[in-house]
C-alpha cells in the first residue's frame, strides 16, 4: 500500500524558515517524481514544487521561486521541501504527492502558519 | 499561463440524480494530462479521473471523464451521498508546471 507521511509543519514568524518532510513507502520511491501541492485556508489547490526521481530536475511556481527549495533523499525514501523568508500568504497546507503526471497519491498534509 | 475555470461554483442537487461538471481551459490541454479529484472537508484530494476520461484505482465506474482540447467534463451518473465534495481539474504542461481550477462544490439540495 501506498503511503505518504508529512511531517514538519507549525507555527513560524514572517521572514523564518521551516523544513517539510514526507516519508514514502509501499512504493519505488526513486521510481517517482515527487511534488508538494498546498492550500490555504478555504481556498482551492496550487501546486508548488516537483522534483524528478533522481532529483536531477526541480520546478516551482513563480510564487516561491528563489525562496523554498525541493530536495529528496532516495536511500531515505525521502522528499523535502525547505521554506525560507516565509510570508503570510504561504500560510497553508502542505501536501505531498506523488507524481506520475498526475497526483496519484496524496498525503494526509502538514499545516504551515506564518504568523507573528 | 494555462487557466483553468471551473463551473459551476457550486451544484446542488440530490443523491440518485446526475452531475455533470466542466472544466474550461484558456488555451488547448493535452487529453493525456487533464486529471480530476475530489475532496472532502479535512481530507487530502483523491484523484478520480486522470488522461480526460481513465478512472483511477477504485474508483466507481459511476464517475466517467470526456473532452478535448478546452472542455473536459466530469460525470457523476447517480449521485451517492458520499459523492457530495469539491472537485478540482488539473492540467499538466507548460508554465507554471501544473494549474488546478478553482472547483466546484457539488452539496446535497
Amino acid at each position: 500500500e501506498v503511503q505518504l507521511l508529512e511531517s514538519g509543519g507549525g507555527l513560524v514568524q514572517p521572514g523564518g524558515s521551516l523544513r517539510l518532510s514526507c516519508e514514502g513507502s509501499g512504493f519505488t520511491f526513486s521510481s517517482y517524481a515527487m511534488s508538494w501541492v498546498r492550500q490555504a485556508p478555504g481556498k482551492g489547490l496550487e501546486w508548488v514544487s516537483t522534483i524528478s526521481g533522481s532529483g536531477g530536475s526541480t520546478y516551482y511556481a513563480d510564487s516561491v521561486k528563489g525562496r523554498f527549495t525541493i530536495s529528496r533523499d532516495n536511500s531515505k525514501n525521502a522528499l523535502y521541501l525547505h521554506m525560507y523568508s516565509l510570508r503570510a500568504e504561504d500560510t497553508a497546507i502542505y501536501y505531498c504527492a506523488r507524481d506520475a503526471v498526475r497526483f496519484d497519491y496524496w498525503g494526509q498534509g502538514t499545516l504551515v502558519t506564518v504568523s507573528s | 499561463e494555462i487557466v483553468l475555470t471551473q463551473s459551476p461554483g457550486t451544484l446542488s442537487l440530490s443523491p440518485g440524480e446526475r452531475a455533470t461538471l466542466s472544466c474550461r481551459a484558456s488555451q488547448s490541454v493535452s487529453s493525456n494530462f487533464l486529471a480530476w479529484y475530489q475532496q472532502k472537508p479535512g481530507q487530502a484530494p483523491r484523484l478520480l479521473i486522470y488522461g480526460a476520461s481513465s478512472r483511477a484505482t477504485g474508483i466507481p465506474d459511476r464517475f466517467s471523464g470526456s473532452g478535448s482540447g478546452t472542455d473536459f467534463t466530469l460525470t457523476i451518473s447517480r449521485l451517492e451521498p458520499e459523492d457530495f465534495a469539491v472537485y478540482y481539474c488539473q492540467q499538466h504542461g507548460g508554465s507554471p508546471r501544473y494549474t488546478f481550477g478553482q472547483g466546484t462544490k457539488l452539496e446535497i439540495k
